[in-house]
């Protein structure tokens, strides 16, 4: 089947850090660019990241920038975030995408995982 | 950043309705425009992509039209799972950018 599993959120107080996993499955992972996209509570889907697939591009949204590091093990089939100096902005479901139609700058993302919550917090 | 601007925010139509969203870009992005439509619990789900290729999968009752800085997501025949949220997505700079939204209620 094909898939993209999120895991590693939870609840971390500010100025913590955590680390996302997308597993995939069913689709050969070095083929295509991945990242994360996220949604705060009660608002709009939010960019935060993407890489290319030999891990060679990478790009970031501005609110997250020094402070998130995108990662993948085509090896393992996947992705990860590395988010540091967490804040109660950050608060949102991250959700894993695979973009499957570029311009050759980015692309439309054509599979998305279910989402893993992180909830930023004293 | 490019900035994508949706309308309405919200629409509530009836089942069998043509339900037409409009997406504005704060400069010209060509055609490299997606529409995705997310249900609550749920992953998005891509529509729409390149402005007007219809997603494998996807009921022929969505199309996309535009190019530059206007686009449109058009419902031909309103159905009831199709109540939801949908947001467009630019992809033509290293900042892709959502619009805010548009939530559709069946009436």
């Amino acid at each position: 089947e094909v898939q993209l599993l999120e895991s590693g959120g939870g609840l971390v107080q500010p100025g913590g850090s955590l680390r996302l996993s997308c597993a995939a499955s069913g689709f050969t992972f070095i083929n295509y660019v991945m990242g994360w996209v996220r949604q705060a509570p009660g608002k709009g889907l939010e960019w935060v990241s993407i890489i290319r697939s030999d891990g060679d591009g990478i790009f970031y949204a501005n609110s997250v920038k020094g402070r998130f590091i995108i990662s993948r093990d085509n090896s393992k089939s996947t992705l990860y975030l590395q988010m540091n100096s967490l804040r109660a902005e950050d608060t949102a479901v991250y959700f894993c995408v695979r973009e499957g139609y570029s311009s050759g700058i980015c692309g439309a993302y054509d599979m998305w995982g279910q989402g893993t919550t992180v909830i930023v917090s004293s | 950043d490019i900035q994508m601007t949706q309308s309405p925010s919200t629409l509530s139509a009836s089942v069998g309705d043509r339900v037409t969203i409009t997406c504005r870009a704060s400069q010209s992005i060509s055609n490299w425009l997606a529409w995705y439509q997310h249900k609550r619990g749920k992953a998005p789900n891509l529509l729409i992509y390149r402005a007007s290729s219809l997603q494998s999968g996807v009921p022929s009752r969505f199309s996309g039209s535009g190019s530059g800085t206007e686009f449109t997501l058009t419902i031909s025949s309103l159905q009831p799972d199709d109540s939801a949220t949908y947001y467009c997505q630019q992809y033509n700079s290293y900042s892709p950018t959502f619009g805010q939204g548009t939530k559709v209620e069946i009436k």
